[in-house]
């Protein structure tokens, strides 16, 4: 069965730089959520979307942003890159419609040099 | 204080052994999802709870709603089993993100 993908899964960036990453749901699911977990650090839930908007905000740092497109995929743009960005950033998808159950993706791990 | 409580932090066990991993949560929830991830690793989804029991192999997670508790348990616990298990809560409207615990970090020694 087709899983949640991650690209890329690795990335490495120098200070100051800009990363794009990019998560593709589940065909068929409409909502996407961008977690952020840290080295050692349990997971925090950054922005999510459902049908190509906005629905929940957590704590996204203003210099990210995230969309997601009309094929349901979603982007995550970082720019001004710290060296705390460094952390595994991973997405889940789910149904809107559908009770609960989010799926995860591999996550890309960003390290900033 | 964390809404998602887990307990032990690590856990070190023998091959064979039957291993228990604890989360209590303080607020209210409409599902409970226990986590697995590998050293570097993704997480992958182990079960997803609103009551009851599951079970999966040698994988078991039971959730009392009352008590704001729920256990996973691990038979026959093998190294593979090695892993970080992370309890985490969707909140009353079931679209909410993940609220996730600090995980319990598990050690199967051959």
């Amino acid at each position: 069965a087709a899983g949640v993908i991650q690209s890329p899964r690795h990335l490495i960036k120098e200070k100051r730089e800009t990363a794009t990453l990019k998560c593709y749901p589940i065909p068929r699911h409409d909502t996407v959520y961008w977690y952020q977990q840290g080295p050692g650090q349990d997971p925090q839930f950054l922005i999510s979307f459902y049908e190509k908007m906005q629905s929940d905000k957590g704590s996204i740092p203003d210099r990210f942003s995230a969309q997601q497109f009309s094929d349901y995929h979603s982007e995550l743009n970082m720019s001004s890159l710290e060296l705390g960005d460094s952390a595994l950033y991973f997405c889940a998808s789910k149904r809107q419609v559908t009770y609960n159950e989010q799926f995860f993706g591999p996550g890309t791990r960003l390290t900033v040099l | 204080k964390n809404e998602v409580e887990q307990s032990p932090q690590n856990l070190t066990a023998q091959e064979g052994e039957f291993i228990t991993i604890n989360c209590s949560y303080s607020v209210g929830i409409s599902a409970l999802h226990w986590l697995q991830q590998h050293p570097g690793g993704g997480i992958v989804s182990l079960f997803m709870l609103s009551s009851g029991k599951k079970k999966h192999g040698r994988l078991i997670a039971t959730i009392n709603i009352q008590e704001k508790h729920s256990s996973l348990h691990i038979t026959a616990s093998h190294p593979r089993d090695s892993a970080v298990y992370i309890c985490a809560v969707s909140m009353n409207s079931g679209n909410t993100p993940l609220v996730f615990g600090k995980g319990t970090r598990l050690s199967v020694i051959a």
